[in-house]
C-alpha cells in the first residue's frame, strides 16, 4: 500500500498525559499536512510542512501541540498535557508540489489523506 | 474571510435516484476546489478536483461537479446513486492568493433509501 499511513489508529489516554502520533506520507511527497476533525465537522487545518520546514501553523495549534518532520519524510504530532477538548480525529495528508510558500500552487498539489488517528481523552 | 458552506447537513435519496450536493464558497480570489468522501471512522478519499479549464469535472465512482464562478458554487452530482454511496461528503476550497491550506465545509451526510 503506497498511500498515507497513520499510527496508531486509535488512542485512549487520560487527561494530562502526553500522546504522539505518526504520519508516513506518500513516498516522495514533499508537503505534509495535519488536520483535526471533531464530530460532525469538516477537517480543520493545523499545520503543514514542505520537506522538513514547518511553513504555517494555525491558531488552533496551542503551545501544547508540536509537530516535527525531521528528515522531510514521516512526521510526528505531539500533544502535551492532553485535555478532554483534544478528543478528535487527527488526519494527516500529503501532496506533491513544485512551488514553495504561500500563494504557490501546481496542478499536482492535491492532498491525499490517511485513515486518521482517533484520540479519546478521558 | 474565506469560508466554505455546505447548506445541507443530511440528505436522503432513494437508490437509483439522482443526487446533487451543494457547496458555496466566499472570497473573491480564484479558487481551486475538491470534493472528498469519508466513510465512518475512515480518512478522506478524493472524488474529484478543479484547478482550471473545463468547469465540468469528472471524478471517480460516477461523480461529477460543476464550477460556477458567478454563483461561487461547486456542486457535486451523480445521476444514479448506489447504496454504497452512503457516506459523508466534504467540499474543500483553496485560494491561489493564500497559503496552501484548504478549507473544508462542514459536510453533508448522505443516506440511501432502499
Amino acid at each position: 500500500d503506497t498511500g498515507v499511513s497513520q499510527d496508531p489508529r486509535h488512542k485512549i489516554t487520560k487527561r494530562g498525559q502526553n500522546v504522539t502520533f505518526r504520519c508516513d506520507p506518500i513516498s516522495e511527497h514533499n508537503r505534509l499536512y495535519w488536520y483535526r476533525q471533531t464530530l460532525g465537522q469538516g477537517p480543520e487545518f493545523l499545520t503543514y510542512f514542505q520537506n522538513e520546514a514547518q511553513l504555517e501553523k494555525s491558531r488552533l495549534l496551542s503551545d501544547r501541540f508540536s509537530a516535527e518532520r525531521p528528515k522531510g519524510s514521516f512526521s510526528t504530532l505531539e500533544i502535551q498535557r492532553t485535555e478532554q477538548g483534544d478528543s478528535a480525529m487527527y488526519l494527516c495528508a500529503s501532496s506533491l508540489t513544485y512551488g514553495r510558500g504561500q500563494g504557490t500552487q501546481s496542478s499536482t498539489d492535491t492532498q491525499y489523506f490517511g485513515p486518521g488517528t482517533r484520540l479519546t481523552v478521558l | 474571510a474565506q469560508s466554505v458552506t455546505q447548506p445541507d447537513i443530511h440528505i436522503t435519496v432513494s437508490e437509483g435516484a439522482s443526487l446533487e450536493l451543494r457547496c458555496n464558497y466566499s472570497y473573491g480570489a480564484t479558487p481551486y476546489l475538491f470534493w472528498y468522501v469519508q466513510s465512518p471512522g475512515q480518512g478522506l478519499q478524493l472524488l474529484l478536483k478543479y484547478f482550471s479549464g473545463d468547469t465540468l469535472v469528472q471524478g471517480i465512482k460516477g461523480f461529477e461537479a460543476e464550477f460556477k464562478r458567478s454563483q461561487s458554487s461547486f456542486n457535486l452530482r451523480k445521476p444514479s446513486v448506489h447504496w454504497s454511496d452512503a457516506a459523508e461528503y466534504f467540499c474543500a476550497v483553496g485560494w491561489y492568493s493564500s497559503a496552501s491550506k484548504i478549507i473544508f465545509g462542514s459536510g453533508t451526510r448522505l443516506s440511501i433509501r432502499p
